[in-house]
């Protein structure tokens, strides 16, 4: 089983949809939890950190859930510019102390 | 504003010779790491530094060596390139050991024929 498993897409979505991905990890010792962004040929970028209790950031909408290992990722009113491959990331505290990646969602929004 | 600086942006190898992937961050993180990517696979870490002075492997460091040159340098080295490792490798730091965020270079774009 991967570390980090997600659906590679891609999603395709109209202008102003909102579109959810979820990914699963493995190591229920994991601690940190993030979402980044990566662009066609451009490096990752954080798009944002995953707290316990849910946290927004504008149009996006970040949860976890700790009991069924699981992260997800809201965004509302999609814009072409949300076109990207999305990372699910976390921390692996029993092994290399660096992050694992998933390999990525990919959205295209369509006008 | 440099963050992490990676050289060179592309190259083009012939299977056997070798070559060192330079990095350099301005952010005064303890922690970097190499990481190479391939369609549909992800991200995965190839070799990484806790710490100035230290190195570990990662997932992926068959066919690789690292340097940590001092607390902003991180070199990754090609000793035998071979056409398996045509890949798109970034560099990344971070303060927190796996912890917190890492910020990545803008990459380097290898191909070995």
């Amino acid at each position: 089983r991967k570390e980090v498993e997600q659906d590679p897409g891609p999603f395709n979505v109209p202008e102003g949809a909102t579109v959810a991905f979820n990914c699963t990890y493995s190591n229920s010792a994991s601690q940190s939890f993030f979402w980044y962004r990566q662009d066609c040929r451009k490096e990752p970028k954080l798009l944002m950190s995953v707290y316990s209790s849910g946290n927004e950031d504008g149009r996006f909408t970040a949860q976890l859930n700790r009991a069924s290992q699981y992260i997800s990722l809201l965004i509302r009113d999609s814009k072409l510019s949300d076109s990207a491959t999305y990372l699910c990331v976390v921390n692996n505290p029993t092994g290399r102390r660096a992050l694992t990646f998933g390999s990525g969602t990919r959205l295209q929004v369509q006008p | 504003n440099a963050g992490v600086t990676q050289t060179p942006k592309f190259q083009v190898l012939k299977t056997g010779q070798s070559m060192t992937l330079q990095c350099a961050q301005d952010m005064n993180h303890n922690s970097m790491y190499w990481y190479r990517q391939d369609p549909g696979m992800g991200l995965r870490l190839i070799y990484y530094s806790a710490s100035e002075g230290t190195t570990d492997k990662g997932e992926v460091p068959n066919g690789y060596n690292v340097s940590r040159l001092n607390k902003r340098e991180f070199s990754l080295r090609l000793e035998s390139a071979a056409p398996s490792q045509t890949s798109v490798y970034f560099c990344a730091s971070s303060t927190g050991g796996g912890y917190t965020e890492a910020f990545f270079g803008q990459g380097t774009r290898l191909t070995v024929v």
